[in-house]
């Protein structure tokens, strides 16, 4: 089974508003990623987490903040957000990050967020 | 740098002809992996294919075939007898093997198969 799931599908939420967007999956993969894309964009990196230790912020503004809870759940916590955040966000896991050999990263359905 | 190019921005096939997907790649390592990923409409990323840098073989999977040589740097994907479900964003990427590093993308290439 190769499935990562995301929820919600949807989301539109104000500049005041929390929200989180919600991450699994179950393939013992020990590596879990956060991408933003936009339209006719390719997905740009935001966070990586190793072994559910943060590994890589992308300069991401303080205003995405992730969380990985155990190593089958990843979660982004979004605050005080602008609507130029609006885009597809899409999780993705990987096994083995810190081996030698790089294997693919599988990917969620995305979750597309709209900022209002 | 590393560097993944995608010349062809988008493409316009009919269906049953066969199609490839240009891919050109640039790193200074030794050891790096590349894949081909498809998006749909539906805009999920779904891997077809990992090429290790150390394994030059071609790659056949049904329609499908890549066709990787170090030579020129490329990595190319060729769709045969085209189909309609074929039409997506292709995004080639390149991983490099020094620690734990982002995945780069191409910019993708849009093919549309009309029927």
């Amino acid at each position: 089974d190769t499935e990562v799931t995301q929820t919600p599908k949807h989301l539109v939420m104000g500049m005041t508003n929390k929200k989180s967007l919600k991450c699994e999956q179950h393939m013992g993969h020990r590596a879990m990623y956060w991408y933003k894309q936009k339209a006719k964009k390719p997905p740009e990196l935001m966070f990586v987490y190793s072994y559910e230790k943060l590994s890589i912020n992308e300069s991401v503004p303080s205003r995405f903040s992730p969380e990985c809870p155990n190593s089958s759940l990843l979660n982004l916590h979004l605050h005080a957000l602008q609507p130029e955040d609006s885009a597809l966000y899409l999780c993705a896991s990987s096994q083995d990050p810190g081996g030698h050999t790089k294997y693919e990263q599988y990917f969620g359905p995305g979750t597309r967020l709209t900022v209002t | 740098a590393q560097k993944v190019t995608q010349a062809q921005t988008e493409i316009s096939v009919v269906e049953k002809e066969d199609v490839t997907l240009d891919c050109v790649y640039e790193t200074r390592d030794t050891t790096y992996y590349l894949f081909w990923y498809k998006q749909p409409p539906s805009g999920e990323l779904v891997f077809l294919i990992r090429r290790n840098s150390f394994d030059e073989q071609n790659e056949i999977s049904g329609r499908y075939s890549w066709n990787f040589q170090k030579s020129t740097s490329s990595f190319n994907f060729t769709i045969t007898a085209s189909q309609v479900v074929d039409s997506a964003v292709y995004f080639c990427a390149l991983l490099w093997n020094s620690g734990n590093t982002p995945l780069v993308f191409g910019k993708g290439t849009r093919l549309s198969v009309i029927a």
